[in-house]
C-alpha cells in the first residue's frame, strides 16, 4: 500500500515570497490533516479535513495559510506572505474512514522542510 | 488548553529496557498514541491504548496509563541501536491529536 506523499521535500524561500505544499494521502482515507513542526517540538494540527470540508482549523494562522482539498483527495496547504517564524516542517498526514474522531490512527507523509530567510 | 509533557532525553545502552514517560492534562482523552520518528521522517504510529486499560503489551512494547494521575509510559525491552529515534506520545482529545515535545531516544552499543 503506497504511503502519503509530500512535495516538495525541502522548500527555501525569502520572507514575503509564497510557497505551497502539496499532498497525497492514502488511497481511500476521508480524513486529511496538516501539521507544523517547528524544530525542537512536537506536531502541532494546522487545519483537518473530512473529505473535501473542514472539521478543525482553529490553529490555522487564517491571515497567511489557507488550504484546500478538492474532490476530497489531493491537498495543497499555501503560506502567503511567509514569516521566518513559519520555518518548520509541514507534515501531512491521513486516517482511514469509519474512525471515530477520537480514534486519530493517523498515517503521516515524509514532510516538507521550509526554511524562511 | 491541553497539555503533553515528556523528558526531553534519554539515555541507554543496547540489550537494557527503556522507559518514556509522559504526562497529559486532558481527561477526555479516549486513546493515547505513542509515535516514533526517525531523522528526515514522518511519524510513524508504534502503538496506542484505550483510556478503559492500564496495560498494553505489544511485542516489545509495553505501555502503561495511570488515568488517575493522567501519566503514561511506553517500555521497550531490549533496546537495539535502531530504536534510537524521537518518541512522541499523543493524546486525542477533542478529536485532534495533541503531541509533546517528544524525548530523543539514544541507544549506545
Amino acid at each position: 500500500e503506497a504511503g502519503v506523499a509530500q512535495s516538495p521535500r525541502y522548500k527555501i524561500i525569502e520572507k514575503r515570497q509564497s510557497v505551497a505544499f502539496w499532498c497525497n494521502p492514502i488511497s481511500g482515507h476521508a480524513t486529511l490533516y496538516w501539521y507544523q513542526q517547528i524544530l525542537g517540538q512536537g506536531p502541532k494540527l494546522l487545519i483537518q479535513f473530512q473529505n473535501n470540508g473542514v472539521v478543525d482549523d482553529s490553529q490555522l494562522p487564517k491571515d497567511r495559510f489557507s488550504a484546500e482539498r478538492l474532490k476530497g483527495v489531493d491537498s495543497t496547504l499555501k503560506i502567503q506572505p511567509a514569516k521566518l517564524e513559519d520555518s518548520a516542517v509541514y507534515l501531512c498526514a491521513s486516517s482511514p474512514p469509519g474512525r471515530g474522531l477520537t480514534s486519530a490512527e493517523a498515517f503521516f507523509g515524509q514532510g516538507t522542510r521550509l526554511t524562511v530567510v | 488548553g491541553e497539555d503533553v509533557e515528556q523528558s526531553l532525553f534519554l539515555s541507554v545502552r543496547e540489550g537494557d529496557s527503556s522507559v518514556i514517560n509522559c504526562t497529559y492534562t486532558d481527561s477526555s482523552s479516549t486513546y493515547l498514541y505513542w509515535y516514533k520518528q526517525e531523522p528526515g521522517a514522518g511519524l510513524q504510529l508504534l502503538t496506542y491504548i484505550f483510556s478503559n486499560m492500564d496495560m498494553k503489551q505489544d511485542q516489545r512494547l509495553t505501555v502503561l496509563l495511570n488515568k488517575k494521575d493522567k501519566h503514561l509510559s511506553l517500555r521497550i525491552a531490549d533496546t537495539q541501536t535502531g530504536d534510537s529515534a524521537i518518541y512522541f506520545c499523543a493524546d486525542s482529545g477533542y478529536s485532534t491529536l495533541t503531541f509533546g515535545k517528544g524525548t530523543m531516544l539514544l541507544v549506545s552499543p
